[in-house]
């Protein structure tokens, strides 16, 4: 079974700054890899899929990536309004457990 | 506009059952996977079961929940469910209604989520 292992757990950052955080798979596997964006207090909203392809309505200044086994999401220059956990997800993957990352809680300097 | 409600959830004591209702609209629930994912007090996203769409309704479940929890559809209904039996405090979390993105994938990424049920399990 594919573990999924999310870095950093909590990261803070100044605006404008460039945020990268990383999934990283116990083994290889396929570009399955989509992530989310939970608001404090609100339902997880889907970024990115397929490791890389941009949800309908997202901004672009997030972007995904995946090389080997990282995955990575990229917050090209970070927004107030970007104070959120992320999550990264793996899917068509069996068994399907453990299918999403720890998260990682991003805050404003 | 795609809406999913969940309902069912509340204080149950260890040991107890509950199930969970979700109430869709917007879409063609029948076509989709759906699943449940909960996320315990201050803690990350755990998927929890998921049931298939289309042609083929399997069922999925965590090592967590299987041979406890049961996920079910009513597809005329257009209505998602899941029956909880044997509930400890590790259960205790928001339950969240996820569907699926694409049509008839069981395990699939979720673009739409209901706002979630709480069960709370406890004596």
């Amino acid at each position: 079974d594919v573990q999924m292992t999310q870095s950093p757990s909590s990261l803070s950052a100044s605006v404008g700054d460039r945020v990268t955080i990383t999934c990283r798979a116990s083994q290889g596997m396929s570009n399955s890899v989509a992530w989310y964006q939970q608001k404090p207090g609100k339902v997880p909203t889907l970024l990115i899929y397929d490791a890389s392809t941009l949800h309908s309505g997202v901004p672009s200044r997030f972007s995904g990536r995946a090389s080997g086994t990282d995955f990575t999401l990229t917050i090209s220059s970070l927004q107030p309004e970007d104070v959120a956990t992320y999550y990264c997800q793996k899917y068509n993957s069996s068994p399907p457990g453990y299918s999403f990352g720890q998260g990682t809680k991003l805050e404003i300097k | 506009e795609v809406q999913l409600l969940e309902s069912g959830g509340g204080l149950v004591q260890p040991g107890g059952s509950l199930r969970l209702s979700c109430a869709t609209s917007g879409f063609t629930f029948s076509t989709y996977g759906m699943s449940w994912v909960r996320q315990a007090p201050g803690k990350g996203l755990e998927w929890v079961a998921g049931i298939g769409g289309g042609l083929d309704y399997t069922a999925d479940y965590a090592e967590s929940v299987r041979g406890r929890f049961t996920v079910s559809r009513d597809n005329p209904k257009n209505r998602l469910y899941l029956q909880m039996n044997n509930l400890g405090a590790d259960d205790t979390a928001v339950y969240y209604c996820a569907k699926g993105y694409r049509v008839a994938v069981l395990r699939d990424y979720y673009d739409h989520w209901g706002q979630g049920t709480l069960v709370l399990v406890s004596s």
